[in-house]
């Protein structure tokens, strides 16, 4: 059983602060990652993948990827009160076009 | 922007009931698929179509369910004899090359099913 684990949080960040957001994954053979964002009652939307070991940045997000720790995470830094969402972890294993998706970390930025 | 649009926003059905639910990819989009949201649960990938056939199904994707590309422009999903379980927000997606390309999958608004 292919399993992505996250911290269903909330994390609460003060605005302007760095939100750090973790996921484990199980499966060794994963080979490609995704950070989706999830407002309430919508649908999710991608904001980064990475695909080898170490940072990829775009913006004011960081995705960091461990794979010898079974291990992504997600920066965000300036953390505004629109960044306020669900984020979604999914991990694709290599020849499979089958996502796993954790539970999502509830990320609130106060202001 | 384009974008993926799904209808009805919410549908109504009495269990046992077949419903269809509809979505229109983007245009030039080849790759298609159709997650399912039980409320406060993951995301679960269902199925992927490709090329007017279906490439990848998950466990949950049984003989209850089917797709269909009936024309150009709109993908189904069908749920055959519907169950309270099927209760969810079903989302489809699409994109334009493989996953194996990395190409992202663009997600729309989703269908709310609830299963009286």
């Amino acid at each position: 059983q292919k399993e992505v684990e996250q911290n269903s949080g909330p994390l609460s960040v003060p605005e302007g602060a760095i939100a750090s957001l973790n996921c484990t994954y199980s499966d060794r053979g994963s080979q490609s990652f995704f950070w989706y964002r999830q407002y309430s009652g919508k649908s999710p939307e991608l904001i980064m993948s990475i695909y080898s070991n170490g940072d990829k940045e775009d913006g004011r997000f960081t995705a960091q990827l461990n794979k010898a720790s079974q291990y992504v995470s997600l920066l965000i830094r300036d953390s505004q009160p629109s960044d306020s969402a669900t984020y979604l972890c999914a991990v694709r294993a290599g020849g499979s076009y089958i996502p796993t998706f954790g539970r999502g970390t509830s990320l609130i930025v106060h202001p | 922007e384009p974008e993926v649009t799904q209808t009805p926003s919410h549908q109504v059905t009495q269990m046992g009931q077949e419903v269809i639910l509809r979505c229109v990819p983007i245009s030039n989009h080849l790759y298609f698929y159709w997650y399912r949201q039980i409320l406060g649960q993951k995301v679960e990938f269902l199925v992927s179509f490709y090329n007017n056939e279906i490439s990848e199904k998950s466990e949950i994707f049984d003989d209850q369910f089917s797709v269909e590309r009936p024309d150009g422009s709109n993908f189904t999903l069908k749920i055959r004899s519907t169950k309270l379980e099927d209760s969810a927000m079903y989302f489809c997606a699409s994109s334009l090359g493989s996953p194996y390309s990395n190409q992202p999958q663009h997600f729309g608004d989703g269908t709310r099913l609830s299963i009286l």
